[in-house]
């Protein structure tokens, strides 16, 4: 199963966007990329997916790399609401979600 | 409101002393799945189910049995549990309307296990 690699942990300045990486270089042409995100105390919670093209929603925007073998999730405006693990996943299609460990956010005031 | 509960929360047993975590989710959702989340490890697959029962492992599911008798309800067992068991625990729930691989996945609180 084709994983994924994200760092451990970012920082951002609050009102500023976010770029977080991840990377997927074993990703097949069928796996879709998805984003979730875990707030403190609570259960991950959809962000965003995506397979091939851009993808933008109220909650931020996912950019795919030409090749698929990385892709960002892109938060226009970083609150203090927004800190927390994000993990980005693939799946596969065979009913499986395979989770990485995530890259915790940091959002200063 | 549309939601996936879990009972109990909080959880704190004996080692081999059966248990059962419940799952349940209001969305009339075809697909259920069991996660455990451990520091460093992220979250791990358990079990996960495409329809009652139909039931299938997922990446840890030693230790672990399931069952989906109905389509709201989809129990993790822990029959004879152990301390590597600890962990925190989620039920996640999605319509199957758009395939699998592309669907949302809703997410329950998380029950937090302590076996000693």
């Amino acid at each position: 199963d084709a994983k994924t690699t994200q760092p451990n942990s970012m920082e951002s300045n609050e009102e500023e966007p976010v770029h977080l990486p991840c990377n997927h270089s074993t990703i097949s042409g069928t796996d879709y990329i998805h984003w979730y995100r875990q707030l403190p105390s609570q259960g991950p919670e959809y962000v965003i997916h995506g397979l091939t093209s851009n993808v933008n929603n109220r909650m931020a925007s996912l950019a795919i790399a030409e090749d698929r073998k990385s892709s960002t999730l892109i938060l226009h405006r970083a609150t203090l609401r927004d800190a927390a693990v994000y993990y980005c996943i693939l799946s596969p299609g065979t009913y499986k979600y395979i989770f990485g460990t995530g890259t915790r956010l940091k959002v200063l005031a | 409101e549309a939601q996936v509960t879990q009972n109990p929360r909080y959880l704190i047993t004996v080692t081999g002393k059966k248990l059962t975590v419940t799952c349940s989710q209001n969305m009339n959702h075809e697909y259920m799945s069991w996660y455990r989340q451990d520091p460093g490890l992220g979250l791990r697959q358990i079990y996960y189910s495409m329809n009652v029962e139909v039931t299938d492992k997922g990446d840890v599911p030693e230790g672990y049995k399931v069952s989906r008798k109905e389509k709201r309800n989809f129990p993790l067992i822990l029959e004879s549990p152990s301390p590597n068991q600890t962990s925190l625990y989620f039920c996640a729930s999605s319509s199957g309307l758009a395939g699998w691989d592309r669907d949302t996945q809703y997410f329950g609180p998380g029950t937090r296990l302590t076996v000693l």
